[in-house]
């Protein structure tokens, strides 16, 4: 099975970066996913890391290593409508994905 | 149909009912899921099924069930429901034939059961 961690809440100015946290322990690894959860609506995807190293996306980064079973989710010039749940999901080599519990990010004015 | 659909949106059950929630996908992905989320504890996988006529199950499966006659449809069907059954229930869909298999949610369902 799968053991992920990631902060349970975070709070960040509009424009301001934002780096969320994720580590896991894993019995079997076949890619890392992030998700946006906006509250009362489905998670849709960001990003999917499955090598080494950074993925930009626009706003959005996502960083993996493999050896230390870490990523993070950099979000950067942070807007009102970023305020979401961000999901950390690792998938294992039958392509099932476990989730974290979600870090709820608040972004203020 | 656009993507995946869930039915209904959402249901107030009384304890010991049979209750099939409906998941439909037009993407021609292989493979589908159900996972409930619930405060704290994020999403948790059901059941699954990679192909059209098998299934597995998830991290909680208890007192769940699904079956998979075709590509688009994936029931989940509570046989008795009981109160601890009370959550959001999402439907999700992937190609994991391709690319890096992203899974696709569908809007939710929200169950209550009294």
């Amino acid at each position: 099975g799968q053991n992920i961690d990631q902060p349970t809440e975070m709070t960040a100015t509009e424009g301001a970066i934002v780096q969320i946290n994720c580590t896991y322990q894993t019995s079997g690894f076949n890619g890392l996913f992030w998700y946006q959860q906006h509250a009362g609506e489905a998670p849709t995807f960001l990003s999917y890391n499955v090598l080494d190293g950074l993925e930009e996306k626009g706003r959005f980064s996502s960083f993996l290593s493999r050896s230390k079973g870490y990523s993070y989710l950099l979000l950067k010039e942070l807007q009102m409508k970023d305020s979401a749940s961000y999901l950390c999901a690792v998938r294992d080599g039958d392509y099932k994905l476990s989730f974290g519990a979600g870090t709820t990010v608040t972004v203020r004015a | 149909i656009a993507g995946i659909t869930q039915a209904p949106t959402s249901q107030i059950l009384a304890a010991g009912r049979r209750m099939t929630l409906r998941c439909t996908q037009d993407m021609r992905h292989n493979a589908m899921y159900w996972y409930r989320q619930d405060l704290g504890l994020g999403l948790r996988l059901i059941h699954y099924s990679n192909t059209a006529g098998t299934t597995g199950k998830g991290e909680v499966p208890d007192g769940y069930s699904v079956s998979r006659a075709n590509t688009d449809d994936f029931p989940l069907t509570l046989a008795s429901a009981v109160p601890s059954q009370t959550s959001v229930y999402f439907c999700a869909s992937s190609d994991s034939m391709s690319g890096p298999g992203e899974q696709f949610f569908g809007p939710g369902t929200r169950l209550t059961v009294l």
